[in-house]
């Protein structure tokens, strides 16, 4: 049972636009958001996250928002660099130790 | 620059045989994770464990997938006998429990991917 999902499996984006990466979950209980990046050939790499008690936190290109009556976070990059096309995982926690991730997002952006 | 790592980077091999994977996670890690890769599940959780006792294997086949870390610098995971449907890759995270009582983040290593003729 998918309790994180990315329904979009990729984005292209042109260099210097915004990417708008999107992920809803089902369980109530999670307080904890996280974005993973993954770079070919790679292990997933933490980017940025949000606890429930915000609904946005930006850490330079990067901005996360959380919509919890919604129950959906989005990433935003701006402005998009071709160093960003990667694979992006969602992910959250409900206060454990555990992470459930999405199933990614593959970004490609084009010069 | 502290990282973790696996062993292999890439398995071949055939239908009931057993596979072995191993992770070296990264020093002062006092926890370490198992995770799947596949294109449709995306990351699943296998197994993890806190100061090398396992604290949740739920997400691992019983009957044929095992994990242990027989000391605090190696992670195993085990699969016997294997079969097609394992191919993926598998990762190995590590982290350190936060004051807050979670993880701000796992260092995962670059994987091991497993095929299964």
């Amino acid at each position: 049972d998918q309790q994180v999902k990315q329904n979009s499996p990729s984005l292209s984006v042109q260099e210097g636009r915004i990417s708008i990466l999107n992920c809803d979950y089902t369980n109530s209980m999670f307080d904890y958001f996280l974005w993973y990046k993954k770079y070919p050939a790679e292990g997933p790499t933490f980017l940025i996250s949000i606890s429930s008690i915000k609904d946005k936190n930006e850490d330079g290109r990067f901005t996360v928002f959380l919509n919890k009556s919604a129950k959906h976070l989005s990433l935003h990059i701006v402005p998009s660099q071709p160093g960003d096309s990667a694979v992006y995982f969602c992910a959250a926690s409900a206060n454990d130790y555990k992470l459930s991730f999405g199933a990614g997002t593959t970004v490609t952006v084009r010069a | 620059d502290a990282r973790v790592t696996q062993t292999p980077r890439h398995k071949v091999t055939e239908m009931g045989q057993e596979v072995t994977m191993r992770c070296q996670p990264i020093l002062g890690h006092n926890t370490v994770f198992w995770y799947r890769q596949t294109m449709m599940q995306g990351l699943e959780l296998l197994a993890y464990f806190r100061n090398r006792a396992p604290l949740d294997d739920s997400g691992m086949p019983k009957d044929r997938f095992s994990a242990e870390m027989p000391d605090a610098t190696l992670a195993t995971l085990k699969i016997q006998p294997s079969e097609p449907r394992d191919s993926a890759v598998y990762f190995c995270a590590s982290g350190t429990l936060k004051g807050t009582g979670r993880y701000n983040e796992q260092f995962f290593g670059p994987g091991t991917r497993l095929t299964v003729l």
